[in-house]
């Protein structure tokens, strides 16, 4: 069984490029969920994936935006970086809801600096 | 609005003894999940315990075992035989089934000193 696996583990952007990170789900589970963990603060839900489809959102822009592929795996795009946006992004994956199991596994996710 | 709130932002504990970490949350929902969540530097977050709202039974799972007090919405974890490699960032986070995430409180470092 494969975990979730995240690329890459660190990453410098300058303000205002854009900026793809990677993740590949836990073998089985079909919905990815992307946080956002600024230094020092609890990780803050941006949006989750569902067969492909964005199924819920947190108080993020849309320059935040995401993909799910047919293969579960997924993607997390930021355009116009901001300094702000300098973080740790976790990548989860999970059963959908409604099917009993509720755990969310993590990556080790993507430091990205904005400088 | 779903809320986690943990108000210790550093605990130590020496090695062997027992610590308690303490999280407090709201909800409006009745179905809902607790977790509690390790960070260690290495950055991966890894579920240490799971508590289902519906049950009375406090989880465990081997030294981790929690205290769920559902009427007054408290949530903490107890970590006996405490190890060094216990030592790491540790998290409260609250699943509601109506909705598709995590609500995480602001972590509490946990060193562990030999």
């Amino acid at each position: 069984e494969t975990g979730v696996t995240q690329s890459p583990t660190h990453l410098i952007k300058t303000r205002g490029q854009q900026v793809t990170l990677r993740c590949s789900s836990q073998s089985g589970h079909n919905t990815v969920s992307w946080y956002q963990q600024a230094l020092g603060q609890g990780p803050q839900f941006i949006f989750q994936y569902y067969r492909e489809e964005e199924n819920g959102r947190g108080n993020f822009p849309p320059r935040f935006s995401g993909l799910q592929f047919p293969n579960y795996s997924s993607e997390l795009n930021v355009n116009a970086l901001e300094l702000d946006d300098s973080a740790l992004y976790l990548c989860a994956s999970s059963l959908p809801p409604g099917q009993g199991k509720t755990e969310a596994f993590f990556g080790q996710g993507t430091r990205l600096t904005v400088v | 609005a779903q809320t986690v709130t943990q108000s210790q932002p550093e605990m130590s504990v020496q090695e062997a003894e027992t610590v308690t970490l303490s999280c407090t949350y709201d909800t409006s929902e009745s179905n809902y999940y607790l977790f509690w969540y390790k960070q260690p530097p290495s950055r991966q977050m890894i579920l240490v315990i799971r508590q289902e709202a519906y049950k009375q039974q406090n989880a465990t799972e081997n030294r981790f075992s929690v205290n769920f007090q559902k009427a007054a919405k408290s949530f903490s974890l107890k970590i006996s035989d405490s190890q060094l490699g216990d030592t790491a960032m540790y998290f409260c986070a609250l699943f509601e089934t109506s909705g598709s995430r995590l609500t995480f409180g602001e972590g509490t470092q946990l060193t562990v000193n030999p």
